[in-house]
């Protein structure tokens, strides 16, 4: 079974800049989620989608972040534009029941200068 | 305060050692909960669950208090290959269900 996958793995681009992240979730899985990770600080959810719906962005910083799931299968997650404080290591999951474990992807590493 | 609150160590131990990790969190609309390992530059991975009877996988073992907010995971005969940091992870349902972390625990084993 394939896994998580993200594209890309790293991604450095300058403040202003457009970056879109994409997350390849593991077939069947319903549930596709956004985390984050910033330097020296825990990994944060930012979203969830089930199938195409947004169930829940609460986590998503600001509006310069824009995530979507066409189709309910793989999903993009765009900064625009990006600024210094969004460089960190993005994580995608996925998993098919809401309360077991995700399977997580490899992260996408933005570095924003 | 954190939701979820790690002591990050780092944890220095030789190796065969039996090391014992803490976790605590103060959201009682926790459902679900879990210890994950991270290796360094890494995704974050699911080691095992974690039941309120407790459960055991081969040298690791797990173990939840509902009633002190409280989960532990014990490794026993600790190997060089356990290095990493230790994500506790509890499953929250406020408008969906969401994974907060804490921020790990490091674990170094010695030869």
């Amino acid at each position: 079974e394939a896994g998580v996958t993200q594209f890309p793995s790293h991604s450095v681009i300058e403040k202003g800049q457009t970056v879109t992240l994409r997350c390849d979730p593991i077939s069947g899985h319903d549930n596709l989620y956004w985390y984050r990770r910033v330097m020296g600080k825990e990994i944060k959810f930012l979203l969830h989608f089930v199938k195409e719906s947004k169930q829940d962005e609460s986590g998503m910083p600001n509006n310069r972040f824009l995530a979507e799931r066409t189709g309910g299968t793989y999903s993009t997650l765009k900064v625009q534009p990006a600024e210094l404080e969004d460089s960190g290591v993005y994580f995608c999951a996925s998993s098919q029941d809401l309360t077991d474990g995700y399977t997580f992807g490899s992260g996408t590493r933005l570095t924003v200068v | 305060r954190k939701e979820v609150e790690q002591d990050p160590g780092p944890f220095n131990v030789p190796e065969g050692a039996t090391v014992a990790f803490n976790c605590t969190y103060s959201n009682s609309a926790s459902q679900s909960f879990f210890w994950y390992r991270q290796d360094c530059r890494k995704e974050p991975k699911l080691l095992m669950s974690v039941y309120s009877s407790g459960n055991e996988d081969g040298r690791f073992t797990a173990q939840l208090n509902r009633a002190s907010q409280y989960i532990s995971l014990l490794i026993r005969d600790s190997k060089l290959s356990d290095s990493a940091t230790y994500l506790c992870v509890v499953n929250v349902m406020d408008s969906s269900y969401k994974l907060i972390f804490g921020s790990g625990t490091r674990l170094l084993v010695r030869p």
